[in-house]
């Protein structure tokens, strides 16, 4: 059964803390994705990969990192950097090119105490 | 920054009424793709608009490309309760960087 699996759904970290939020997909598709969502804010863009040891940062990368070892797993790290990390965060990814979807984890909602 | 923007952020609706929701964005884009996320949920992809002046229907949904590829809408009719949720616009601004709208969030009156 193909998709993309976020885990843990719920995360509770304490402050100063690094927090390693994971991303599997079985779909075989070149790009992931990582997005913070906050009430009101929509969906930003905090990092992207379109291929394997390559990604690039996107709109509110600071305080985040991200590796992609393998094509299936994009694991975004939550650095103690990152001012506000209390967020829902979604993981997507997609076959890669311009014209095609982008399918969605069930998200880390992630609580910073 | 953000590079693809939507209105109105909040939609309050009565049951059975229509209302619009518009994205624009400050590049042209290829293509626009539309998701709906319902509360609590993740975001599913709806429909992409790949050609100038573009119109789509799906059932009470009308998606719309503009004819400069820079904007799109969508409209729906006689909302009913399931169509609560948040809709967001997406377009491809860069190789590979999928940005979002801020979404619509839709309440709907019964």
């Amino acid at each position: 059964d193909g998709g993309i699996t976020q885990s843990p759904k719920y995360l509770f970290r304490k402050e100063g803390q690094n927090v390693t939020l994971s991303c599997e997909q079985n779909l075989n598709h070149d790009a992931m994705y990582w997005y913070r969502q906050d009430p009101g804010q929509g969906l930003r863009l905090i990092y992207y990969s379109q291929i394997v040891n390559d990604f690039q940062k996107g709109d509110i990368a600071e305080g985040y990192s991200v590796s992609r070892e393998k094509k299936e797993s994009f694991p975004l790290t939550v650095t103690s950097a990152q001012k506000n990390p209390t967020a829902f965060y979604l993981c997507a990814s997609r076959l890669g090119g311009v014209g095609t979807e982008a399918f969605f984890g069930q998200g880390t909602r992630l609580t910073v105490v | 920054g953000q590079q693809v923007m939507q209105i109105p952020q909040y939609q309050h609706v009565q049951e059975g009424e229509d209302f619009t929701t518009y994205c624009n964005s400050s590049t042209t884009l290829s293509n626009i793709q539309w998701y709906k996320q319902r509360p609590g949920g993740h975001p599913v992809f709806l429909i992409q608009l790949v050609k100038s002046g573009e119109v789509k229907k799906q059932k009470r949904l009308t998606f719309q490309f503009g004819e400069a590829k820079k904007n799109s809408s969508l409209h729906i009719t006689a909302t009913q309760t399931t169509d609560v949720g948040t809709y967001f616009c997406a377009g491809v601004v860069s190789w590979g960087k999928l940005q979002f709208g801020a979404g619509t969030q839709v309440v709907v009156t019964p």
